[in-house]
């Protein structure tokens, strides 16, 4: 099973807006909706920002949001925070496994 | 709170074997399934193994298939991964979570580094 595709890096200003895609296929993110998106700091485990394509945990604040449009999916970040500069890794359920993307860096400029 | 702690890594030889321990705390766990993944040093998140509430149900990827088992001791609120015949290319901090929703991991542990090396 390949990893799903992420873009390398990507990067915005404070208060501008990022979107990141996870592209996969008719067996993974196009086959269910259940595509989930992480946020990992340097040196700590990752952290649930989204799940099930666009639900947002308690916590998780609402500048998070993700979509999905046939195999792709997305994780937008609105109103970029200094804080918000980490590793975003997608993940989608596969029928008897997960598969992760290939994840992105973001930096906040 | 929920609380996943690793433990059992550390340096082994290609062709050994090592037991992974993630104890648990603050949650019904039983009641969860539970999955581990592993992050190779300066790489991306990798899935390993699933493991249902029951322990009825396993999955694993192809990559560790045939060599780890995930297990379970529900009485001891304790995940498991038997690995054996390890690889250089199983060096990773191998982390325990929790599947909240479906598939998805709404709890992580710390960690624990394996290292596979001669």
């Amino acid at each position: 099973q390949s990893a799903l595709t992420q873009p390398p890096s990507a990067s915005g200003s404070p208060g501008q807006s990022v979107t990141i895609s996870c592209t996969g296929t008719s067996s993974d993110v196009g086959g269910y909706n259940y595509v989930s998106w992480y946020q990992q700091q340097p040196g700590k485990a990752p952290k649930l920002l989204i799940y099930e394509v666009s639900t947002r945990p308690s916590g998780v604040p609402d500048r998070f949001s993700g979509s999905k449009s046939g195999n792709t999916a997305s994780l937008t970040v609105s109103g970029l925070q200094a804080e918000d500069e980490a590793d975003y890794y997608c993940t989608s359920y596969a029928g008897r496994k997960n598969v992760f993307g290939t994840g992105t860096k973001v930096t906040v400029l | 709170e929920v609380q996943l702690v690793e433990s059992g890594g550390g340096l082994e030889q290609p062709g050994g074997s090592l037991r992974l321990s993630c104890a648990a705390s603050g949650f019904t766990f039983s009641t969860y399934s539970m999955n581990w993944v592993r992050q190779a040093p300066g790489k991306g998140l990798e899935w390993l193994s699933h493991i249902t509430g029951s322990s009825g149900t396993v999955y694993y990827a192809d990559s560790v298939k045939g060599r780890f088992t995930i297990s379970r001791d529900n009485a001891k609120n304790s995940l498991y991964l038997q690995m054996n015949s390890l690889r250089v290319e199983d060096t990773a901090v191998y982390f325990c979570v929790r599947v909240g929703y479906v598939w998805d991991y709404d709890w992580w542990g710390q960690g624990t580094l394996v290292t596979v090396s001669s």
